[in-house]
């Protein structure tokens, strides 16, 4: 099974700021297949990026995902205010299980 | 518009069973993956089961087998999760996800039925 770690575990930013988070997996994600979502309190996570680079339908531009191997970052330029929220990465390189990282929490500085 | 909508979860005690539902419309049922997702305090984001869309390739979590069941209606656009034995760890919100067109991520998402397990 391929863990997920993502860090920060909690980022301090402030609206307009640049966000960067990091999920690094235990060994090599099959394919770059890893995604990445959004969850705000009470509500489901939403598919932000998947393939480690395409954004899905409807998402902005100021959201971007990069990386390969085992090494992956989700960046966010010019956050607005609907940006706070968890972030967790996904891998589902290979057969299950398709294991999720434990979430990072950007929170308004 | 895509729209999942869960139902069935509830308070159930150690050792019962309940069965979810997850009512799908706005897509092409029969075509996709489909798969059930829950979160727990424990545990954080886990996936739990996911299904072709003909049922032909069927998949339970470790952890979760021999307790927990997925299957798919597609004549009633419908996914269902059957679960027994029932544990406190299984507490948490259960999420219905359609399965993306070129892998096992989650494009859309349920509200999520949330499934209390307490004496």
């Amino acid at each position: 099974e391929i863990v997920l770690t993502q860090s920060p575990g909690t980022l301090s930013l402030s609206p307009g700021e640049r966000a960067t988070l990091s999920c690094r997996a235990s060994q090599t994600v099959a394919n770059n297949y890893l995604a990445w979502y959004q969850q705000t309190p009470g509500q489901a996570p939403r598919l932000l990026i998947f393939g480690a680079s395409n954004r899905a339908t409807g998402i902005p531009d100021r959201f971007s995902g990069s990386g390969s191997g085992a090494d992956f970052t989700l960046t966010i330029t010019r956050l607005e205010p609907e940006d706070f929220a968890v972030y967790y990465c996904q891998q589902y390189g290979s057969s299950p299980p398709f294991t999720f990282g434990q979430g990072t929490k950007l929170e308004i500085k | 518009e895509v729209q999942l909508v869960e139902s069935g979860g509830g308070l159930v005690k150690p050792g019962g069973s309940l069965r979810l539902s997850c009512a799908a419309s706005g897509f092409t049922f029969r075509v996709f993956t489909m798969n059930w997702v829950r979160q727990t305090p424990g545990k954080g984001l886990e996936w739990v089961a996911s299904i072709s869309g003909g049922s032909d390739f069927i998949y339970h979590a470790d952890s979760l087998k021999g307790r927990f069941t997925i299957s798919r209606d597609n004549a009633k656009n419908s996914l269902y999760l059957q679960m027994s034995s029932l544990r406190g760890e299984d507490t948490g919100v259960y999420y219905c996800a359609r399965g993306g067109s070129t892998g096992s991520y989650y494009r859309d998402w349920g509200q999520g039925t949330l499934v209390t397990v307490s004496s």
